[in-house]
């Protein structure tokens, strides 16, 4: 089922301005995950986050994790053309299904 | 990185006939592999767990008689869509985990688009 809520649904940013997602979840965890997928394409993994880390970078994305919020956020960093996705979060509960948020719809303008 | 490959891309059918979708994982072994549908700007909902050499794990809701999975080894799982109305259309997605990983790492295909006229 999902769990996962995301906001903003959607979010349009100008090129090299930042982007912050934000991800709530209801149950606990073993890991939280980040994904992006283009337009009818398929998901391509970001990050992945430990219930007991609370902050992650790779290269231009920084996720964090506040387990006794049960929230998680995603922040691009001077963002480009080329980040015009939409944005998944999906959380494992040790039973290796993932559960996905609604998605956050980022649109970076040239 | 590791590769997952679905085939079909797109597919057209009429109503009433019976759809396979296979997903192969391409440069690692994987155990359990999940199929995932997606309708327009919505997220994915999980449908089954797919397990090489045994019975597929149907999520609440999910006709198991209607989505038939067939993971026969450990780099193919095939989803049928038996008998297929317009209201399944949809973006179907597999996922596979390489079970040599510690954690959880799903590799997603690119999925197959499936309109039934």
């Amino acid at each position: 089922s999902q769990q996962g809520e995301e906001d903003p649904q959607a979010l349009s940013i100008q090129e090299g301005e930042n982007a912050t997602m934000n991800c709530s979840y209801k149950t606990s965890i073993n890991n939280l995950q980040w994904y992006r997928q283009n337009s009818g394409r398929g998901l391509v993994h970001l990050i992945l986050i430990r219930s007991n880390e609370r902050e992650k970078h790779s290269g231009r994305l920084r996720v964090t994790l506040d387990t006794s919020k049960k929230s998680s956020s995603l922040l691009i960093t001077a963002s480009r053309a080329a980040d015009t996705a939409s944005y998944f979060c999906a959380t494992d509960a040790n039973d290796y299904k993932l559960s996905f948020g609604a998605g956050t719809t980022v649109t970076v303008r040239a | 990185g590791a590769v997952v490959s679905q085939h079909p891309s797109w597919v057209i059918c009429k109503s009433g006939t019976s759809v396979k979708i296979e997903c192969r994982s391409l440069d690692f072994q994987a155990t359990t592999m999940f199929w995932y549908r997606q309708f327009p700007k919505q997220s994915l909902m999980l449908m089954a767990t797919s397990n090489e050499g045994s019975k597929a794990t149907y999520e609440q809701g999910v006709e198991k008689d209607k989505f038939l999975i067939n993971h026969a080894s450990l780099t193919l799982s095939t989803l049928t869509v038996t008998s297929a109305h317009p209201e399944d259309s949809s973006f179907y997605i597999c996922s596979a985990r390489d079970s040599v990983l510690a954690y959880n790492e799903q590799f997603f295909g690119p999925g197959t688009r499936l309109t039934v006229l």
